[in-house]
């Protein structure tokens, strides 16, 4: 089972508004991403957690602020987002076995966020 | 600075057809190339190449990895209207970070 769950598949919301997109993974990986992908470009990597700790951040604008509650799930944070953060939004887990060539993401099947 | 660049960007063949996906990389410490099919949403992984030489197939798709002259291609023979999509090629420099090549865009016509 290689599946990754994203929540919600659409998501419509104004400049002031507060949301939240949500992902899981059960398959005892120890590393989770964000990714954002613009239409037609390939996706940009924003955010990495490796055992629950934030490990890389790629200078990410402070209205997305990631969250890892535990080993299988990793929120996005939204709030006061502009037009141009409109894209999709794609989760990805690996296992993360250091010194191994474990380091395969699997992805979700994303978030298409609408910023108005 | 870390690069990875896919070529042609866009494809436009027939069924039945057989087409090669070239994608070429220059990074400061290569762990792996992967290769994956993207069509409406997420990326769906097809191969992970780490050593030269070796090809690695899975029914009409086939790729193989060149650390020499730092590229890899993706093969796929008879082509089917299903494969239609953007093919993204990525070369992982640390265990927990990918550098995704543009991709290129196939359209396979009946």
């Amino acid at each position: 089972d290689t599946e990754v769950t994203q929540t919600p598949k659409h998501l419509v919301m104004g400049m002031t508004n507060k949301k939240s997109l949500k992902c899981e993974q059960h398959m005892g990986h120890r590393a989770m991403y964000w990714y954002k992908q613009k239409a037609k470009k390939p996706p940009e990597l924003m955010f990495v957690y490796s055992y629950e700790k934030l490990s890389i951040n790629e200078s990410v604008p402070s209205r997305f602020s990631p969250e890892c509650p535990n080993s299988s799930l990793l929120n996005l944070h939204l709030h006061a987002l502009q037009p141009e953060d409109s894209a999709l939004y794609l989760c990805a887990s690996s296992q993360d076995r250091t010194g191994g060539s474990e380091e395969t993401q699997y992805f979700g099947p994303g978030t298409r966020l609408l910023v108005l | 600075e870390d690069k990875v660049v896919q070529s042609p960007l866009s494809l436009v063949v027939h069924e039945g057809d057989t087409v090669t996906l070239n994608c070429s990389y220059e990074v400061t410490n290569f762990r792996s190339l992967l290769w994956y099919k993207q069509e409406k949403k997420a990326p769906t992984f097809l191969f992970m190449l780490t050593s030269s030489g070796i090809e690695k197939k899975s029914g009409r798709l086939s790729s193989i990895l060149d650390k020499k002259e730092l590229f890899s291609i993706l093969n796929i023979t008879a082509t089917q209207t299903g494969d239609s999509a953007v093919y993204l090629c990525a070369v992982g420099v640390r265990t927990d970070k990918l550098i995704f090549g543009t991709g290129t865009r196939l359209q396979v016509f009946p």
